[in-house]
């Protein structure tokens, strides 16, 4: 079975620091992808990032970048600098090879709390 | 620019109403999918779509059925309403690609309060 566990329910930092979202799963899938989303007070999942299971390459989007390690099953999310624009829930997700029909399995979600 | 729309943003319904939760999608998309969010639980799967006309169960379709007659529209139907259903609703749509799994758009949400 497929699990996302997201272990920080709530996390608080004050503006500028850095902060890490953990994000560990489970699948017996071969090819798989991993995405996060960021969900602020409005309520609207916003996309961030997909990576497939064949790319471990990291990456980096301005202030956000993400750590992929196939041999610990975790695909961490780190904020450098934060600002409080950063406050919001985080989702982390997982999917499988399902051809026609493309499930997600959520984690519980992180809130982030960035103080001015 | 991608736009998933869902027809309330709050709503209030009483207990045994039938309440519909409409999402229309301006993308093409084939697969349409309903997930409600519960704190403590992130979001859970409730039915999904992959044609018009066609659906198919997720994790936890109890008290919820689904309509999908057009391929940008896709309710939620609660038949009939209970305490347990007051939830945030979450419509998502993306398109199958050979390569695997595609990227999920969402809509804003309905806040759905069942009193």
């Amino acid at each position: 079975a497929q699990k996302v566990t997201q272990a920080q329910t709530e996390i608080s930092v004050v503006e500028k620091e850095d902060v890490t979202l953990d994000c560990v799963y489970e699948t017996r899938d071969t090819t798989y992808y991993l995405f996060w989303y960021k969900q602020p007070p409005s309520g609207e999942l916003v996309f961030l990032i997909r990576r497939n299971s064949f790319d471990e390459q990291n990456e980096i989007s301005g202030r956000y970048s993400w750590n992929f390690q196939k041999s610990t099953s975790s695909f961490n999310f780190t904020i450098t600098a934060s600002q409080v624009v950063d406050s919001a829930v985080y989702f982390c997700a997982l999917s499988g090879d399902g051809g026609a029909t493309n499930k997600l399995i959520f984690g519980t979600g992180t809130l982030l709390a960035v103080q001015p | 620019d991608v736009k998933v729309t869902q027809s309330s943003r709050y709503l209030v319904k009483r207990t045994g109403e039938k309440v519909f939760l409409e999402c229309v999608q301006d993308m093409d998309h084939e697969n349409m999918f309903w997930y409600r969010q519960d704190p403590g639980l992130g979001l859970r799967l409730i039915y999904f779509s992959y044609d018009v006309k066609m659906k198919e169960k997720g994790d936890i379709p109890e008290g919820y059925s689904v309509s999908r007659e057009k391929k940008e529209r896709f309710s939620l139907i609660l038949e009939s309403a209970s305490t347990n259903q007051t939830s945030m609703y979450l419509c998502a749509s993306t398109t199958p690609t050979s390569g695997g799994a595609d990227t999920q758009y969402f809509g804003p949400g309905t806040r759905l309060t069942v009193l």
